[in-house]
């Protein structure tokens, strides 16, 4: 079975620039996560969809990160424009519909805005 | 504010010394508690994980953790570590949210084992 798989995993870009980052989720699963982790601090939970719907984005920073999931399946995590503080990894997780499902996550894509 | 803390952020041990990372976490609910570990360059995986019943609960590569729920804890033990432990540890809680639950992790340890 494959597992949750991200892309790319590395990615460095200009300030102002746009990056889109990508998650599949390991099929069947609804609930996918995105969590930010800046280097040595906690993973912070941005945003979680069932299926296609978004249930909590509290955690997105402001109006400049749009995450979309097309049709239930992969997630797309977009930064527009982006700013030095997006510096991080970005994880993302899938997990089953159940409040003692684990949840599975991808490798990170490693982002840097300089 | 609902939350997950890690005590102990940096541990540096020789092998075979003994091991425990703290957690704690604030939320009255119904709580399933987890540990993940992510070794160098690998993802975040599961180590162990609580819902209910007996309160010590054994996970993979001989880690346990125990869920004291008069403390709020769910610290992690290991009696003799080895190299192959060095890693980072995160401590996490599903918290329900609207129905769903959200993992919720704390800041994270990193391990150090020299051999």
């Amino acid at each position: 079975e494959a597992g949750v798989t991200q892309f790319p995993s590395h990615s460095v870009i200009e300030k102002g620039q746009t990056v889109t980052l990508r998650c599949d989720p390991i099929s069947g699963h609804d609930n996918l996560y995105w969590y930010r982790r800046v280097m040595g601090k906690e993973i912070k939970f941005l945003l979680h969809f069932v299926k296609e719907s978004k249930q909590d984005e509290s955690g997105m920073p402001n109006n400049r990160f749009l995450a979309e999931r097309t049709g239930g399946t992969y997630s797309t995590l977009k930064v527009q424009p982006a700013e030095l503080e997006d510096s991080g990894v970005y994880f993302c997780a899938s997990s089953q519909h159940s409040g003692t499902a684990e949840a599975f996550f991808g490798q990170g894509t490693r982002l840097t805005v300089v | 504010a609902q939350s997950v803390s890690q005590h102990n952020h940096h541990v540096i041990l020789s092998e075979a010394a003994s091991l425990e990372l703290g957690c704690n976490y604030s939320y009255g609910g119904t709580v399933n508690l987890f540990w993940y570990v992510q070794y160098p360059g690998q993802h975040l995986q599961l180590l162990l994980k609580y819902f209910s019943g007996d309160p010590l609960v054994k996970g993979i590569k001989g880690f346990e953790a125990e869920f004291i729920k008069s403390k709020f804890s769910f610290n992690l033990r290991k009696p003799s570590v080895q190299w192959s432990d060095t890693a980072e540890y995160f401590c996490a809680v599903n918290l329900a949210s609207g129905g769903s639950y959200i993992p919720t992790f704390g800041r994270g340890t990193s391990l150090i084992v020299h051999p």
